[in-house]
Order: structure tokens, then sequence, then C-alpha cells
């Protein structure tokens, strides 16, 4: 396991269409990210999960958009009824929490979504 | 709510020059951490700081934990081509550490 893979890399989608993202954590990571990052910002935080608990939710984070860990392993973030708005890099982190110790955040390569 | 400055917003140096980037922000935080992030990928962390005061290097970069806690700065000695990217502070929100906030980035474009 060499780092959080994410997939696709890449996403090019029509306006209204469904889309689903999917984030493998760094394997003995508990802690579980997705940021959205627009061109010239900094990431966004979007939601967390630690283990298959989904802990916060950011305001960003409307209802057209729903994020899974269901086993707490992999994830997966769905954008329903896509807006061009949506479009940006979507990154996934991970990190350890452990006997009172947090690991820092480390990042995949993102899926950079484009809505047209 | 708690924001991240970071100057200068982009740089442009020759080769072999060394750069100075820093962060600032208007309340405490306990950790600071810079990360650095290539186009089209996901930022990748640099250097982890923990304790105010704390320098600590990496290879040819160095960054120190401000005094007051307000603060950090990143330093990248003898730049070389690959250095070329946009380099981000964060840190974790005072009262829940497990939500980074950003700054906006210093962009470096290095000259061979």
């Amino acid at each position: 396991d060499t780092g959080v893979s994410q997939d696709p890399r890449h996403k090019i989608t029509k306006r209204g269409q469904n889309v689903t993202f999917r984030c493998d954590p760094i394997s003995e990571h508990n802690r579980l990210y997705w940021y959205r990052q627009t061109l010239g910002q900094g990431p966004e935080f979007l939601t967390y999960f630690q283990n298959e608990a989904q802990l916060e939710k950011s305001r960003l984070l409307s209802d057209r958009f729903s994020a899974e860990r269901p086993k707490g392993s992999f994830s997966t973030l769905e954008i329903q009824r896509t807006e061009q708005g949506d479009s940006a890099m979507y990154l996934c982190a991970s990190s350890l929490r452990a006997g009172g110790l947090n690991t820092e955040a480390f990042f995949g390569q993102g899926t950079r979504l484009t809505v047209v | 709510g708690q924001q991240l400055n970071q100057s200068p917003q982009s740089m442009f140096i020759q080769e072999g020059e060394d750069v100075s980037m820093n962060c600032t922000s208007s309340s405490i935080f306990n950790t600071w951490l810079w990360y650095k992030q290539d186009p089209g990928e996901g930022p990748v962390l640099l250097i982890a700081l923990y304790k105010a005061g704390e320098l600590t290097s990496n290879g040819r970069l160095t960054a120190q934990f401000g005094i007051t806690r307000k603060d950090s700065f990143l330093n990248i000695s003898a730049s070389i081509p690959s250095d070329v990217g946009i380099y981000f502070c964060a840190g974790p929100r005072a009262g829940n550490n497990r939500k980074l906030i950003w700054g906006l980035g210093t962009s470096l474009a290095v000259n061979p």
C-alpha cells in the first residue's frame, strides 16, 4: 500500500447526471476525509469518517452529495444531479488516530470533475 | 471564522535562489502543516510542526512554528526546477482537530 488511491482521476459528465468517486485510504488508517478544491483556492473540508461512522459534514455538502464508508475501509462520494458549480477537484485523505496519537492527513491524487 | 493568510501569493525566482514564504492567522494554532501541490495532483505533506518555536528541516526545506502560535514560515534553500508548485499552509481548527483550515497557497515558479 503506497498511499491514498482515488478513482477515477478525471470525470467529465453532463449536467444533471449522477457521478460516484471512490477512495481507498492507507490501509491502517481509520480516519478518512473528503475535501473539495477549486482553482486558486485551498481545499475545503466536506466530510469525515472515523471507521465506518460519518462524524462530521460541512454545510458545503448539500443534499445532492452523499458519502459512505460501509466497511470502514474504502469510501465513495456520490453527487446527484450534478451542476456546473460542482466542477472541482475532489480530494480524499486519510489519517490514523490511535491511543491518543493522530497522524497527519495524507492525500490522494484527487478526482477532477468537470460538469458540462 | 479562522483564516490563514499566506504570502506572497506568487513568486518567480531563479534556480539556486533561496525562497521564503509565510503563513499567519488571527487565532492560535496548535499544529502547522506545510503541503506542496503539483498541478492536477493532491497535496503532499512536507513538514508538520507541533510546538511553538519548533524549527524542523526536511532536506532543503526548513519550517518554523512561530512563538505566538499565530504564524509559521517555510524556507526552501537552493531552489531547483522541481520545486515548482503551490505551497499551502494548513492547520487543524481549534477545538476540531479533524478539520484542516487552509491558506490560499503560494505559487512558486523557478526559472532554470
